[in-house]
This record gives C-alpha cells, structure tokens and sequence, in this order.
C-alpha cells in the first residue's frame, strides 16, 4: 500500500526557509488521481493544511501561507516539497504530508486525506 | 478561527453510542472527512463522503451530514477509540481545504 515519509531539518533559525521532503513509496505520484498535500499540527493540537499539488505541477495553497509558501514535485523520485520562507516561533509544529483525493461521492462533492506521513517536528528557534 | 466548530471535548461510557458533530456551512454543499488521532500518532482517516469508512475502519464508525452540520457516530464505543477526533471539508469559498478545532473523546 501507499506509504508516505517526511524528512528534513528539525531545527530552523527565525527567518530562514523551511524545508521538508515527502517520498512517496508502493505508488507513483505520476499515476495521476490524487493531489498531494502538506499539513501542519500546532503544538496546542490545531491542524492546519498548508497546500497541495499535482503531479503535473499544479498548485494549490492557503490563502494565510501564500505569500510564504511553495510546493514541488519532483516525479522521477517520487517526492514532493515544501518551502515556507521568512518563519518564525509560530511556525513550529509538526509537519505531516498526505495523499490528497478530491472527487464526487454520492450525492454531493467530498475529498478526505489518507494515508498521512508520521509527521516531522520542525522547531523554529535561534 | 476555523469555519469548521467542533465541541472541545465529549465522553462516553464504554460500550454507549457518542455522536461528534462538525458545524460550517460549507458544510451544506462539501461532505466532511473524519480523522482519529491518538497521541504521538498521525490523523488516520475512519470516514468520508456521505458514509464511507476505509478499508480496516470497524463497522462502528458511521458518518451522517445535515443541513450545516456533519456527524461522526461510534455505535459501541471502545476503550481504544478514545482519541481526538478531526473534521476536515471546504471553507465558506470552497477553494480551501480547513480542519476544525478537533474533538477530545473520553471513553469512561
């Protein structure tokens, strides 16, 4: 079955860039059918979804991180990334990436994410 | 804020019927996903669509939506079902994807 792995830098200083890697593995992003999404989890629990993008390079992102925020795919390894400039303490969080399915169900429009990474914590502190 | 409410905190006496409900009203044109979270763990998916549950979901998991608000229904609640428990739909746009707040379920 499909199964996701984030990696990347567990400590970042205050207004650099963020950035986490999520392979892909028992599926091909290429495959089509899914976007690929990246979600974060504040150390108080909220979860918030930070973007997402197709295999083809399309990309969709929060209208809070816009400014901040890019994704990437990179098909022939089977990956996708995030990069979140200028961050600060209230970036910290874990970051979770997921497979990302939007389509019709019985009567009416649905989507839902699954299966998710383990998640990587990311501190942001000097 | 989120545009997805969710009450903080519900518990259930073990083996009862709890019922977590989702309140926005993207809610009247997106149906909700349903995530269980245990601590130290990632959001695992047990509902979507009208009333969908993922392969290895127990059959007591069951899904409802009306009007603005979605419904996540655990028939015979189990001492391991005791998690948090996410929504997850549209915003008022429909352009964003948003999480509610999370509910805390406490099996007694």
């Amino acid at each position: 079955q499909v199964q996701l792995q984030e990696s990347g830098p567990g400590l970042v200083k205050p207004s650099q860039t963020l950035s986490l890697t999520c392979t892909v593995s028992g599926g091909s992003i290429s495959s089509g059918g899914y976007y690929w999404s990246w979600i974060r989890q504040f150390p108080g629990k909220g979860l918030e979804w930070i973007g997402n993008i197709y295999y083809s390079g399309n990309t969709y992102y929060s209208p809070s991180l816009k400014s901040r925020v890019t994704i990437s795919v990179d098909t022939s390894k089977n990956q996708f990334s995030v990069r979140l400039s200028s961050v600060t303490a209230a970036d910290t969080a874990v970051y979770y990436c997921a497979r990302h399915r939007v389509g019709q169900c019985t009567g009416g429009s649905c989507e839902w994410l699954d299966p998710w990474g383990q998640g990587t914590l990311v501190t942001v502190s000097s | 804020s989120s545009e997805l409410t969710q009450d903080p905190a519900v518990s259930v006496a073990l083996g009862q019927i709890v019922t977590i409900t989702c309140q926005g009203d993207s809610l009247r044109s997106y149906y909700a996903s349903w995530y269980q979270q245990k601590p130290g763990q990632a959001p695992v998916l047990v509902i979507f669509g009208k009333d969908n549950r993922p392969s290895g979901i127990p059959d007591r998991f069951s899904g409802s939506s009306s009007e603005n608000t979605a419904s996540l229904t655990i028939t015979g609640a189990q001492a391991e079902d005791e998690a948090d428990y996410y929504c997850n739909s549209r915003d008022n746009s429909g352009d964003h994807v948003v999480f509610g707040g999370g509910t805390k379920l406490t099996v007694l």
